[in-house]
């Protein structure tokens, strides 16, 4: 079984740029998680999806960030336009179920913001 | 709202000695609890979870963890860690969404 993948690994951009970031959640795996973790700081949910709807999107910092999950497949997270301090890991996680089950993480991108 | 504390930042360990990272949660009921492991250039592995029944947890790569409602604790251990086991290691609770401690960052010596 594939696990979770991300796309791409790393990416830099100038401030003021678009990124988008891809995840690919494990197949049959209705839950995808999007957090991050800036430098220094912890790691920090921004949204869950079940499916193909935002179940709660409490973390995103602003409306710069935009993600979207079309079909309750794979799903992108764009950060429109980028700030500096928009630079970090971004995980992206999936699970089958809620609550007790595990969330199984992607490699990150890791985005740089210069 | 759940928390999760992991009070060590930094911890060097000789390698055949055992570790012990630290862990406490708030959580206002049964918790869910993770510990999770970054490999330098790696992502989030897991080593072991908590759901119910034994409070005692075996995980991946020799690893065990203790649950201990009354201290609000979930403390990893591992009896002789070996030079690989350096990375950076991340306590977790689970309410739907994870919750995570700041990271407790494990060096080896020789």
């Amino acid at each position: 079984e594939a696990g979770v993948t991300q796309f791409p690994s790393h990416s830099v951009i100038e401030k003021g740029q678009t990124v988008t970031l891809r995840c690919d959640p494990i197949s049959g795996h209705d839950n995808l998680y999007w957090y991050r973790r800036v430098m220094g700081k912890e790691i920090k949910f921004l949204l869950h999806f079940v499916k193909e709807s935002k179940q709660d999107e409490s973390g995103m910092p602003n409306n710069r960030f935009l993600a979207e999950r079309t079909g309750g497949t794979y799903s992108t997270l764009k950060v429109q336009p980028a700030e500096l301090e928009d630079s970090g890991v971004y995980f992206c996680a999936s699970s089958r179920q809620v609550g007790a089950e595990t969330q199984y993480f992607g490699p990150g991108t890791r985005l740089l913001v210069l | 709202a759940q928390s999760v504390t992991q009070p060590d930042i930094h911890i060097t360990v000789s390698e055949g000695a055992s570790l012990e990272l630290r862990c406490n949660y708030s959580y206002g009921a049964t918790p869910y609890l993770f510990w999770y492991v970054q490999s330098p250039g790696q992502g989030l592995q897991l080593l072991l979870k908590y759901f119910s029944g034994d409070t005692l947890v075996q995980g991946i790569k020799g690893f065990e963890a203790e649950f201990k409602r009354s201290q609000s604790s979930f403390n990893l251990r591992k009896p002789s860690v070996h030079w690989s086991d350096a990375a950076e290691y991340f306590c977790a609770v689970n309410d739907y969404k994870l919750s995570f401690g700041a990271g407790t960052t494990v060096t080896v010596r020789a």
